[in-house]
């Protein structure tokens, strides 16, 4: 059963950093690709980032292009996204997403909050 | 940017009754076009992917239809588990984009 259980969100101040973490479950991790997804308190849903499996290759929506990371490490079944430079506007729920071959998403995560605010 | 619209914003129906969802691209996605459904206070879930094929697990009220830039999400006799929001997403080019939603409720 694939299980993807994030980590790491949380209060933090305008300007701050935040890094949040996704372990996963059930699958060859290192065979496919992960996302990230959020959804703004009581909006849609928005794709945040992308990371390759094998190739390592990143996507990031215009959004977060320059404040955020995405990385993973493939040995500790975990995904990661590095938040800097953070603002009221990035307040919403990240979710951790499992790619399928095809390029959909085939698996979510319940979800970790952050909330930036003074 | 691919824009992704969907409609209508709010779908009333009565249980038991067929509920049809739209979703246009503002350029083709060919079928590369997936729906997720969405509960209050849940992580969303992959109901259809390619435009028309279920996913694990999916029951057959749910069938997707389409190619380009229309697509329709059908769930043939709504159950009471099924009133969400459903989201359709194209994966054909970077960024991935979502539709606003469809609020499917009861009527």
């Amino acid at each position: 059963e694939v299980q993807l259980l994030e980590s790491g969100g949380g209060l933090v101040q305008p300007g701050g950093s935040l890094r949040l973490s996704c372990v996963a479950s059930g699958f060859t991790f290192s065979n496919y690709a992960m996302s990230w997804v959020r959804q703004a308190p009581g909006k849609g849903l928005e794709w945040v980032s992308t990371v390759g499996g094998r190739d390592n290759n990143t996507y990031f929506a215009d959004s977060v292009k320059g404040r955020f990371t995405i990385s993973r490490d493939n040995s500790k079944n975990t995904l990661y996204l590095q938040m800097n430079s953070l603002r009221a506007e990035d307040t919403a729920i990240y979710y951790c997403a499992k790619m399928s071959p095809r390029g959909d998403t085939d698996y979510w995560g319940q979800g970790t909050l952050v909330t930036v605010s003074s | 940017e691919i824009v992704m619209t969907q409609s209508p914003a709010t779908l009333s129906v009565f249980p038991g009754e067929r509920a049809t969802l739209s979703c246009r691209a503002s350029q083709s996605v060919n079928s590369n076009l997936a729906w997720h459904q969405q509960k209050p206070g849940q992580a969303p879930r992959l109901l259809i992917y390619g435009a028309s094929t279920r996913a694990t697990g999916i029951p057959a009220r749910f069938s997707g239809s389409g190619s380009g830039t229309e697509f329709t999400l059908t769930i043939s006799s709504l159950q009471s588990e099924d009133f969400a929001v459903y989201y359709c997403q194209q994966y054909n080019n970077w960024p991935r984009t979502f539709g606003q939603g469809t609020k499917v409720e009861i009527k």
